[in-house]
């Protein structure tokens, strides 16, 4: 079982909504990370942060905005999406610095169906 | 710039049959590399990981990947494939040594199964 909770499982929205995704974990992680992945391709990199800084943006629109509020919790608070933002939507960690040998392995959520009506 | 790439997009094997999925990346530096794998309307889940070491790595599921580094490679393989190992299959790979968190995926490859 994932340790990487996402809520919710599925979000069907207007182009004029407000909504958040949720994620949250307890494995200790200090690095946190957005992707979203369309269907039949691979996950795409949005966000990732980083001791609860923002420490990646991948020229993401600014209708989607991260905030991390502590290191167990990020949201993905989304506005004014269009229906081609409709994807799966995951979260995941890693233990954040860059550990050398050990490595950083990335675990994800089961993900947030999003579609935008 | 750093790139991943799946040269095989789609695999059709028999049950019993010997799976190989090749992964290439573009970077001479230190690099994590990672194969996940996702069931039909399932999240993604950890099969092996390399970070150092043995470039033999054995994963679940009877996976095991092996790193070669004068080739850029790090490829899947599986001895005898089941119907239940029908899935996608991403290799990614954490390009790191500057603390990055980018892991970039490759474009992943889908794998059926014939009972």
């Amino acid at each position: 079982d994932t340790e990487v909770t996402q809520t919710p499982k599925h979000l069907v929205m207007g182009m004029t909504n407000k909504k958040s995704l949720k994620c949250e974990q307890h494995m200790g992680h200090r690095a946190m990370y957005w992707y979203k992945q369309k269907a039949k391709k691979p996950p795409e990199l949005m966000f990732v942060y980083s001791y609860e800084k923002l420490s990646i943006n991948e020229s993401v629109p600014s209708r989607f905005s991260p905030e991390c509020p502590n290191s167990s919790l990020l949201n993905l608070h989304l506005h004014a999406l269009q229906p081609e933002d409709s994807a799966l939507y995951l979260c995941a960690s890693s233990q954040g610095a860059w550990t050398g040998s050990s490595g950083n392995t990335i675990y994800f959520g089961e993900g947030s169906w999003l579609t935008v009506v | 710039a750093q790139s991943v790439s799946q040269h095989n997009h789609h695999v059709i094997l028999s049950e019993a049959a010997s799976l190989e999925l090749g992964c290439n990346y573009s970077y001479g530096g230190t690099v994590n590399l990672f194969w996940y794998v996702q069931y039909p309307g399932q999240h993604l889940q950890l099969l092996l990981k390399y970070f150092s070491g043995d470039p033999l790595v054995k994963g679940i599921k009877g996976f095991e990947a092996e790193f070669i580094k004068s080739k850029f490679s790090f490829n899947l393989r599986k001895p005898s494939v089941q119907w239940s190992d029908t899935a996608e299959y991403f290799c990614a790979v954490n390009f790191g040594g500057s603390g990055t968190y980018k892991y970039i995926f490759g474009t992943g490859t889908r794998l059926k199964v014939l009972a």
